[in-house]
């Protein structure tokens, strides 16, 4: 059985500093491993996914994950964060071996202030 | 293209009573899912569907029931609400096997958030 962590239930930067959202993985084989952001009233929206080439994965709105297999991790990173970054982000992981679902973390909450 | 829908917004439901959740999806997507989305537990799959006319259990499926007549829609059931079923319900849909490799995320609708009272 795939399972993903987020040690951090909140993150809290300035606006201009950088920014990682935590995501450790377990799954038996190799991992698909996602990340998606929430913001207020939404549903969640695709921000970036590993699924096989380069550790560093780059998404939407300027955000990246950096894939690490040794340490089972796949953390969340942004260079510069905007007050508009402030949202619920999730990290999920999908079994090769276990095509139809994704396991969710329970989330971490982005507060970027000006 | 206004990919994945949900009906309705907003519910009340006095325990006991019963209501279908629809999802619809306009991107020919295989495999679709609902999630209840609860405060420091993340997205929990309820039931999944991985073609029409095929349903399945996910993690949390007691007290819910779906039905997949047509590939676009994707029903829940509550047969008779109980408050610990106060939520907010996400559908998702993906590409499923048929799409190319990298095509494994899922599209998510805006959600129902319903009240068990």
């Amino acid at each position: 059985a795939q399972s993903v962590a987020q040690p951090e239930d909140q993150v809290n930067v300035a606006e201009g500093n950088p920014l990682t959202v935590k995501c450790t993985y377990s799954v038996s084989g190799n991992p698909y491993l996602f990340w998606y952001v929430q913001y207020p009233n939404r549903g969640l929206q695709f921000l970036l996914k590993y699924i096989t080439g380069d550790n560093l994965v780059k998404g939407s709105y300027g955000f990246e994950a950096e894939f690490n297999k040794s340490q089972t991790s796949f953390h969340l990173k942004k260079p510069s964060a905007l007050v508009s970054d402030s949202a619920l982000y999730f990290c999920a992981v999908r079994d090769i071996r276990d095509d139809y679902k994704l396991s969710f973390g329970a989330g971490t909450t982005v507060t970027v202030r000006a | 293209n206004a990919g994945v829908t949900q009906t309705p917004k907003f519910r009340v439901l006095k325990t006991g009573q019963s209501m279908t959740l629809l999802c619809a999806q306009d991107m020919n997507h295989e495999y679709m899912y609902w999630y209840r989305q609860d405060p420091g537990m993340g997205l929990r799959l309820i039931h999944y569907s991985v073609g029409e006319g095929t349903t399945a259990k996910g993690e949390v499926p007691d007290g819910y029931n779906v039905s997949r007549l047509k590939k676009q829609n994707f029903l829940l059931g509550l047969e008779s609400a109980a408050p610990s079923q106060t939520s907010v319900y996400f559908c998702a849909s993906s590409v499923g096997l048929a799409g190319p490799s990298s095509s494994y995320e899922q599209y998510f609708g805006p959600g129902t958030r319903l009240t068990v009272t």
